[in-house]
């Protein structure tokens, strides 16, 4: 079975460029997560989603980031306009339905100059 | 609001047991997890806890005590590629019932094996 697919891997951009991540969740996983990750640090859930439905965007900064999650299954998350502040690992999880376990994706390095 | 405290190194050598602590202060708690994140890859389930006690799982348990919002994981003859970070995180309860899928992470504690 096929794991979390995120791209890319890794993206270089200037400050204020835009930038997307894309996340293709384990077959069947109705929610799907993204997080961010910084250096040191523990990952910090930026929205979560039950099948199209945003239900926890509450620490999505909404005047940069938007996400979506069309037809129930993949998803895109992107930083308009990016500041040097968003360099991180955005990583994407899923989990099945009724299931307390988050799989994770192997995530995508933003490095802003 | 919502806080984990783990510590932030631990070394130990092959063979031997090691234990990483975890705090918390949260409201609506459910449960406790355990992920492990090896260098510049994804966060992977370790153990999770909803009720007190020890859950094993080959070389890895997890204890939890809720009474005091205590909690650690245990590796056991720990090999060189048990060096990783480890995070704990708390599930909260849903105002549904049961729990939500949100999880808060603690900031890891980064686990180093010497030979």
């Amino acid at each position: 079975e096929a794991g979390v697919v995120q791209s890319p891997r890794y993206k270089i951009i200037e400050k204020k460029q835009p930038v997307a991540f894309w996340c293709n969740p384990i077959s069947g996983h109705n929610t799907l997560y993204w997080y961010r990750q910084n250096l040191g640090q523990g990952p910090e859930l930026l929205i979560r989603y039950e099948n199209e439905e945003a239900v926890d965007d509450s620490q999505l900064p909404k005047d940069r980031f938007s996400a979506e999650r069309l037809k129930g299954v993949d998803s895109t998350l992107k930083i308009q306009p990016a500041e040097l502040g968003d360099s991180a690992v955005y990583l994407c999880a899923s989990s099945p339905p009724a299931g307390d376990t988050q799989y994770f994706g192997p995530g995508t390095r933003l490095t802003v100059l | 609001g919502q806080s984990l405290e783990q510590p932030s190194e631990v070394t130990a050598v092959e063979g031997a047991i090691v234990q990483i602590n975890c705090t918390y202060q949260t409201s609506g708690f459910y449960g406790l997890s355990w992920y492990q994140q090896h260098d510049g890859g994804a966060p992977t389930f370790l153990s999770y806890n909803a009720l007190d006690g020890l859950e094993e799982t080959g070389r890895f348990s997890s204890f939890l005590s809720r009474s005091d919002s205590y909690g650690y994981l245990l590796l056991q003859e720990l090999q060189m590629k048990d060096s990783a970070s480890y995070f704990c995180a708390v599930s909260l309860y849903s105002y549904y019932g049961g729990a939500t899928n949100k999880l808060i992470f603690g900031t890891g504690t980064l686990l180093a094996v010497q030979p």
